[in-house]
């Protein structure tokens, strides 16, 4: 099972909200991810949380918070998003950091 | 640095034709390479992977890629497509010092006419 369960499938906000992205994996895989992703192009590394501790922070502004309250749950809190950060947030975990990822199937966010 | 170029943004082939998707890297380490497949309104599902050793790949869905270390190349190929084959590719290498970061090409656009 390589099953990266991320909620909700989309999310529609404004830009005096906030709200929060939830990714879950039961693979007992200490490493968890989240990238950006616009239409037509790559995945973007944002974070990088390894044995819940953030490893990596790709420069992303601070009204995107990453939270990594256990192992197999990741979160990402929004808060005054701009209408350019409307993309497709995509999860991911890894055995540790640095080994083979999988990715969830997304949260597509627009921000009105 | 290291960087993955995928030679060709569009790829429209015939139902049953053979494909093949283009992928160079550039690293000055070892690398681990990675074929990922994207339908339409879904996440990332892994095709194949490189680690090491043999350098003829298999993966799902019929697809298989050759690592090409002379020509830093990692090409994805299937004999005989179907119209469900219709969709993104991503070829990525692993960044170095095993950090977890994956550098993606642009995608390729494959698309399968009946």
């Amino acid at each position: 099972d390589t099953e990266v369960t991320q909620t909700p499938k989309h999310l529609v906000m404004g830009m005096t909200n906030k709200k929060s992205l939830k990714c879950e994996q039961h693979m007992g895989h200490r490493a968890m991810y989240w990238y950006k992703q616009k239409a037509k192009k790559p995945p973007e590394l944002m974070f990088v949380y390894s044995y819940e501790k953030l490893s990596i922070n790709e420069s992303v502004p601070s009204r995107f918070s990453p939270e990594c309250p256990n192992s197999s749950l990741l979160n990402l809190h929004l808060h005054a998003l701009q209408p350019e950060d409307s993309a497709l947030y995509l999860c991911a975990s890894s055995q540790d950091q640095g080994n083979i990822q999988y990715f969830g199937a997304g949260t597509r966010l627009s921000v009105l | 640095a290291q960087s993955v170029t995928q030679l060709d943004s569009q790829v429209p082939v015939f139902e049953e034709a053979p494909v093949e998707l283009r992928c160079n890297y550039s690293s000055s380490v070892s690398v681990y390479l990675f074929w990922y497949v994207q339908y339409p309104n879904q996440g990332l599902q892994l095709l194949l992977k490189y680690l090491s050793g043999s350098t003829l790949v298999k993966g799902i869905n019929g697809f298989e890629a050759e690592f090409n270390k002379s020509q830093t190349s990692f090409h994805l190929r299937k004999p005989s497509v179907h119209i469900s084959d219709t969709a993104e590719y991503f070829c990525a290498v692993s960044g170095a010092g095993n950090t977890g970061k994956l550098i993606f090409g642009q995608g390729t656009t494959l698309q399968v006419k009946p």
